[in-house]
């Protein structure tokens, strides 16, 4: 069965560096995203493309946090620099579709701890 | 802006009993409605989707759910809850026609033997 890829699965940092997170989508989807869940939380969107357009990039912060998907097919979220409040679960998700009645399929996560 | 709102921070239910984990949601027109499913350091899984049709969606491992749209409800059930159903269940909507999924802030589900 198709998976959504990502890594790492856990990522311990210190504020002010940078990190990284990787995500593969199931083949042949064109729409990935990028969630954040706060422990005790649902995810929250932070931003979406569609093959390697951003469609939503608007709860994004964009003085740390960066996102590129530059052939259509797997994608790196970047925050430069990690501050204690983006200690969360950082989730990738595909669907074959724009259409809004597709399902998402997640991945397993990487979850983020800044020290 | 859309809401989906879960009233229940956990549930708790005897494993063989019937179990219902509550949603309601609030959108401007007519929604697709989700239920995922969320095991301890693991992303969401699927478990069903109302879309049009009958207000009653069966998916995934025995679950189903009701969409009731006078009361604005997608409660999630099962007839026979399972020890191992326990976990994080999340109720999501979607506007037709917008991409953006507005995830609830989960329940737990907490089945005893």
């Amino acid at each position: 069965e198709a998976e959504v890829a990502q890594s790492p699965r856990y990522k311990i940092t210190e504020k002010s560096q940078a990190v990284a997170f990787w995500c593969d989508p199931i083949s042949g989807h064109a729409t990935l995203y990028w969630y954040r869940q706060i422990l005790g939380q649902g995810p929250e969107l932070l931003v979406q493309f569609q093959d390697e357009s951003v469609v939503d990039d608007s709860q994004l912060p964009k003085d740390r946090f960066s996102a590129e998907r530059l052939k259509g097919v797997d994608s790196t979220l970047k925050i430069q620099p990690a501050e204690l409040g983006d200690s969360a679960m950082y989730l990738c998700a595909s669907s074959s579709g724009g259409d809004s009645y597709n399902e998402q399929f997640f991945g397993p996560g990487t979850r983020l701890t800044v020290l | 802006a859309q809401s989906v709102a879960q009233p229940e921070d956990q549930v708790n239910v005897a494993e063989g009993n019937p179990l219902t984990v509550k949603c309601t949601y609030s959108v401007s027109g007519n929604p697709y409605l989700f239920w995922y499913v969320q095991y301890p350091n693991r992303g969401l899984q699927f478990l069903l989707k109302y879309i049009t049709g009958d207000n009653l969606v069966k998916g995934s491992y025995g679950f189903e759910a009701e969409f009731n749209k006078s009361q604005t409800s997608f409660h999630l059930k099962k007839p026979s809850a399972l020890v191992s159903d326990s976990a994080l269940y999340f109720c999501a909507s979607r506007e037709i026609g917008f991409q953006k999924l507005v995830f609830g802030t989960g329940t737990r589900l907490l089945v005893s033997p």
